[in-house]
This record gives structure tokens, C-alpha cells and sequence, in this order.
């Protein structure tokens, strides 16, 4: 049974902010959040991972409800190469994926 | 750096062959994993080791045995396919133990089995 819960799609403008929601409401004081992503085919590539305080990195922001109940990956200006399938894992020892949400960004 | 690399890419297989997935990583990391991928489906651990000469089972590990030959190796091995196991199979890394650590995936192999 997945530690996360992610809508299965969503679709977003080019060059607009894309925000992508994640519910893990069972999380553990110590469990970290991940988040990759998976273009196509290809293996999952690391975006961002945070405890409780908001991350920002060169790909995307992170940002984590005060209650670590949920969180929401934002890619600030979307293009066509960040159409993929979004993981937001709750670290723990077998890693579960889940579905994730197919992010589909439009021109 | 390559990463992490996989072979092969592609391989098809009768039921009841064998064959083993190779994976290694040029990063010098302590933890390295085998996921295995179905179609339209998120990945599921199949096994992992957190150091060089352990290894522990994943979600899903029966069919499966795997050898973590050194440090920078982790094989894959089905001793007799099962259609079942037919799926895309990615391994991984991490500098540290299984938990609260950034994982660097492979490419894939792409397994059918007929």
C-alpha cells in the first residue's frame, strides 16, 4: 500500500507554473519526501527532496505543509520537455513509487 | 562518470531460460537496487543491497536472486522466466543506506519473456 497519494494526471500550459500535489498524511517525523520523474522510457531522475522547510533547486520548488501532511512539486515555467510521470516518495525501506501523476505540458 | 549502466538493453527469453541482468555504477556508492517496471504501472523493489556483501528482499523478490559482486556491481538473475516477468527492469544507486538518500537510475533493460 502506497504512502502517497497523487491525482493521476494533470495537464499544464507552456510557460506557465505547473504545481503538482502530493497527500502523505501517515508520514514519519524522520521520513523525508522525495520527488522524481520519469520521461518516457527512461530510468526516474531526481528532481527534489525536503524534510519540512521549503527547497528550491535549479529544477523545481518544494514545498511542504507545516502539518508534513502533504506537499506540492512547482516547476515555475513549464516547457514541452518536462512532460513525464512525477513520483513523490515517501523515503522509507522499500521505496514505494506508486502510479504518480502523468504531467502532459501543452504549447 | 557513466552512472550507472545496464545489460542489455533488450533481451527476449523462452519460458523456463535463464539469464542475468548486469548493473554498475561508477559513483562509488554504498547502496544499489533492482526495480522492476510493468506497463502503465510505478516501480516495485524487487531487491537492494545497502553495502557490499548484503542483501535484503524488496516488495517483490520471488523469481528473483542477485549477487552483489563488489562494489560496484549488482547483478540480476532469473533462473527460469516466467512470462510474468516479462517488464522493464531498472537498477539504482545511492551513496547511503536505503533510507533518506537520492537514488541515480539506469537506463533500463527491457525484458520479454515469450
Amino acid at each position: 500500500d502506497a504512502k502517497t497519494t497523487q491525482p493521476t494526471s494533470m495537464d499544464c500550459a507552456e510557460g506557465r507554473a505547473a504545481n503538482l500535489p502530493c497527500n502523505h498524511s501517515t508520514i514519519s517525523g524522520n521520513e523525508y519526501v522525495y520527488w522524481y520523474r520519469q520521461i518516457h522510457s527512461q530510468g526516474p531522475q531526481y528532481i527534489i527532496h525536503g524534510l519540512k522547510n521549503n527547497e528550491t533547486n535549479e529544477m523545481a520548488s518544494l514545498i511542504i505543509t507545516e502539518d508534513r501532511k502533504s506537499s506540492t512539486l512547482i516547476l515555475p515555467h513549464a516547457t514541452l520537455r518536462d512532460t513525464a510521470v512525477y513520483y513523490c516518495i515517501v523515503n522509507n525501506n522499500d521505496m514505494r513509487f506508486g502510479a504518480g501523476t502523468r504531467l502532459t505540458v501543452k504549447p | 562518470n557513466a552512472g550507472v549502466t545496464q545489460t542489455p538493453k533488450f533481451q527476449v527469453l523462452k519460458t523456463g531460460q535463464s539469464m542475468t541482468l548486469q548493473c554498475a555504477q561508477d559513483m562509488n556508492h554504498n547502496s544499489m537496487y533492482w526495480y522492476r517496471q510493468d506497463p502503465g504501472m510505478g516501480l516495485r523493489l524487487i531487491y537492494y543491497s545497502a553495502s557490499e556483501g548484503t542483501t535484503d528482499k524488496g516488495e517483490v523478490p520471488n523469481g528473483y536472486n542477485v549477487s552483489r559482486l563488489n562494489k560496484r556491481e549488482f547483478s540480476l538473475r532469473l533462473e527460469s522466466a516466467a512470462p510474468s516477468q516479462t517488464s522493464v527492469y531498472f537498477c539504482a544507486s545511492a551513496r547511503q543506506g536505503i533510507t533518506q538518500e537520492t537514488q541515480y537510475f539506469g537506463p533500463g533493460t527491457r525484458l520479454l519473456v515469450l
